[in-house]
C-alpha cells in the first residue's frame, strides 16, 4: 500500500537559517511528489510538485525539492527562512485509485521560526 | 476569481444531529474530495467524485455521505452515525481524473460536536 512519512512532526528553525524537511514514500510505480503548507484555519497551498524529468523542482516562495529514487525520498529545502515560512507542511504521493486519482498525504511537519 | 469556496466556516452542532457542509468551485474541475484533518493525523480522504452523478468511498466513509448532482457542487453530510465528528473538514478539487493529482484547496470548515 502507498504510504508516506514524514518523520519530524515539529521543526524549530532560526530565522535565516537554512531549512529541510524530510518525506519519504512507499509506491510501487513511478510517484507523483507533492509539497503543500498550510497556514493555521486555513485551507492547503501547493509549494510544488514531481511528475517527472529534472529531479530538483523549484516551487513558489523560494522553495525546491529533490527527488531520489534510490532513497524513496521528496526532501523540501529552502537556503533561509523567512518568519512567515511559519506554517504545517504535508508531503503526499498521487496514487490513483481505479480509474481517478487521490493524494495520500503525511502527517505534517510543523515549522516554527525562532528570532 | 476563480476557486473553491466551503461554507460554513464554523458549525456547532448537538449530538445526534446530521449537518451539511457545503463546497462550491468555479474552477470548472471534474473531480471534487472531501478530506478530514485531525491534530497530528494529517488529511484523511472521506469521499471523492470523479463525475456528476457519481462517487467513491476513501478511507474513512462510515458516518459520512455526499452527493454530486452537478459539477460544480459536492456537499457533505456528516450524519449522527459518524462517532467522533469534531474535525478539520477540507474540500477539494482537480483536474480531470487522471494521474497529476494536483489538488486546489478551500479554506476548510471547522466542526465541533457540543
Amino acid at each position: 500500500a502507498q504510504s508516506v512519512t514524514q518523520p519530524d512532526i515539529h521543526i524549530t528553525v532560526s530565522e535565516g537559517a537554512s531549512l529541510e524537511l524530510r518525506c519519504n514514500y512507499s509506491y510501487g510505480a513511478t510517484p507523483y511528489l507533492f509539497w503543500y503548507v498550510q497556514s493555521p484555519g486555513q485551507g492547503l497551498q501547493l509549494l510544488l510538485k514531481y511528475f517527472s524529468g529534472d529531479t530538483l523542482v523549484q516551487g513558489i516562495k523560494g522553495f525546491e525539492a529533490e527527488f531520489k529514487r534510490s532513497q524513496s525520498s521528496f526532501n523540501l529545502r529552502k537556503p533561509s527562512v523567512h518568519w512567515s515560512d511559519a506554517a504545517e507542511y504535508f508531503c503526499a504521493v498521487g496514487a490513483g485509485r481505479q480509474a481517478g486519482t487521490a493524494l495520500i498525504f503525511g502527517k505534517g511537519t510543523t515549522l516554527s521560526v525562532s528570532s | 476569481d476563480g476557486g473553491i469556496t466551503q461554507s460554513p466556516k464554523y458549525l456547532f452542532r448537538k449530538e445526534g444531529q446530521n449537518v451539511t457542509l457545503s463546497c462550491e468551485q468555479n474552477l470548472n474541475h471534474d473531480a471534487m474530495y472531501w478530506y478530514r484533518q485531525d491534530p497530528g493525523q494529517g488529511l484523511r480522504l472521506i469521499y471523492y467524485s470523479q463525475i456528476v452523478n457519481d462517487f467513491q468511498k476513501g478511507d474513512i466513509a462510515e458516518g459520512y455521505s455526499v452527493s454530486r448532482e452537478k459539477k460544480e457542487s459536492f456537499p457533505l453530510t456528516v450524519t449522527s452515525a459518524q462517532k467522533n465528528p469534531t474535525a478539520f473538514y477540507l474540500c477539494a478539487s482537480s483536474i480531470g481524473t487522471g494521474m497529476t493529482g494536483e489538488l486546489f484547496f478551500g479554506e476548510g470548515s471547522r466542526l465541533t460536536v457540543l
